[in-house]
């Protein structure tokens, strides 16, 4: 089956230093590859995405290659600002038509001043 | 504003009282799920539909019934509740083109005594 791998938390940091979150992924298929992010008290949102091997998926500064090779997908950003404490899950869907999501566990990350 | 909705945010009940938690999306969205999510054990789906009169068990179905009577609406039934139960609830929808960019509701944290 579906699985998904990520770095265990929590992850503390001072503003402006440089995250990586490593996300290994087991998956029959294609899958396509995800990163959620959980602000506190709130639902997830779709951080950023990528579909297939050696795309990059971006969005606010946070950066993640999708690595058939090494079945990896780890989230970076060069300089964190404390707005960016929230907890970080990856997440596949695999397969032509499938819509399940599987989840890692996430990563709480907190970022200080 | 595209949304997804629940209600209620908060609920305690007793063993055994049936409950109906809501889940209305405004996207004209044809999938939507439900989700728990617990410490250390990151989201897990209890179930999922596809569209109207359409539903599937996820990875953790026992102890819930959901029904899809309207494409906006997904409600979740816990017809029983006990207190293993005790979690925080997430619905998502998204279109079935792009099953893995969901849109999450707020969550809805359930307390069984």
């Amino acid at each position: 089956g579906n699985s998904v791998t990520q770095m265990e938390g929590p992850v503390t940091l001072s503003e402006e230093a440089f995250l990586t979150i490593n996300c290994t992924y087991t998956a029959t298929g294609y899958p396509s590859l995800f990163w959620y992010v959980q602000y506190p008290g709130e639902g997830l949102q779709l951080l950023l995405k990528a579909t297939k091997a050696d795309d990059k998926g971006s969005n606010k500064g946070f950066e993640a290659t999708y690595r058939k090779e090494t079945t990896s997908f780890h989230l970076e950003k060069g300089s964190v600002q404390v707005s960016d404490s929230a907890v970080y899950f990856c997440a596949l869907v695999s397969g032509a038509g499938s819509y399940q999501l599987t989840f890692g566990k996430g990563t709480k990350l907190s970022v200080i001043p | 504003e595209a949304q997804v909705t629940q209600n209620p945010r908060y609920l305690i009940t007793v063993t055994g009282k049936k409950l109906t938690v809501t889940c209305s999306q405004n996207m004209n969205h044809e999938y939507m799920s439900w989700y728990r999510q617990d410490p250390g054990l990151g989201l897990r789906q209890i179930y999922y539909s596809m569209n109207v009169e359409v539903t599937d068990k996820g990875d953790v179905p026992e102890g819930y019934k959901v029904s899809r009577k309207e494409k906006r609406n997904f409600p979740l039934i816990l017809e029983s509740p006990s207190p293993n139960q005790t979690s925080l609830y997430f619905c998502a929808s998204s279109l079935l083109l792009t099953g893995g960019e969901q849109y999450f509701g707020p969550g809805t944290r359930l307390t069984v005594t």
